[in-house]
């Protein structure tokens, strides 16, 4: 059974950093691309940003709004994916869902999504 | 950067009415749309990859269809549990994968 979890959400003064991590099980982790999406509340879906797997290079790419600030990584080793996130702002506000993406396996293809992380900006 | 646009923003429609949600690229994202469905307090759920291909479990009353800038979301006939906010998202070569800003699906 694939599961994806994520931990460390919480609250953060302005300015401050956090880091989000999210475990993933059930799947082969290091052939997976992998992205952080939030979303604020009432709001709808954000990409923030993926990682690519080593085999394509293992770079990330960024939404503008957060490119600078937010640094996602990996651990193969341990089927963990990570989202960095530094110098917040109050409308990083959200909840953070760490997702694979498609994932075709024995003629089942789905993508995967964890329960999301509250991550709450304010002084 | 294509920008999604989806159309209405609200459908409000009866139980075994048939669903057409619009989603519109600012420039060609080829067929590397993806369609979700999220209900409140809900992660999102795949309906659709590949702008065509129904993820697996997913009931065919859901298809979809287009490439290049115009997609469509069809529900053929719309059970209960169909109403919810749907949302395409880009998936081109060519970050950021953008979402659309959602249709929300509401019972008339």
């Amino acid at each position: 059974e694939v599961q994806v979890v994520e931990s460390g959400g919480g609250l953060v003064k302005p300015g401050g950093s956090l880091r989000l991590s999210c475990a993933a099980s059930g799947f082969t982790f290091s052939k997976a691309w992998m992205s952080w999406v939030r979303q604020a509340p009432g709001k709808g879906l954000e990409w923030v940003g993926h990682i690519k797997k080593k085999s394509d290079g293992g770079t990330a790419d960024y939404a503008a709004p957060v490119k600078g600030r937010f640094t996602i990584s990996r651990d193969d080793s341990k089927n963990t994916l990570f989202l960095q996130m530094n110098s917040l702002k109050t409308e990083d506000t959200a909840v953070y869902f760490c997702t694979t993406d498609v994932l075709c396996s024995g003629g089942i293809c789905l993508d995967y999504w964890g329960q999301g992380a509250l991550v709450t900006v304010s002084s | 950067e294509s920008v999604l646009t989806q159309s209405p923003a609200t459908l409000s429609l009866s139980p075994g009415q048939r669903a057409t949600l619009s989603c519109r690229a600012s420039q060609s994202v080829s067929s590397k749309l993806a369609w979700y469905q999220q209900k409140p307090g809900q992660a999102p759920r795949l309906l659709i990859y590949d702008a065509s291909n129904r993820a697996t479990g997913i009931p065919a009353r859901f298809s979809g269809s287009g490439s290049g800038t115009d997609f469509t979301l069809t529900i053929s006939s719309l059970e209960p549990e169909d109403f919810a906010v749907y949302y395409c998202q880009q998936r081109t070569n060519w970050p950021p994968w953008t979402f659309g800003q959602g249709t929300k699906v509401e019972i008339k």
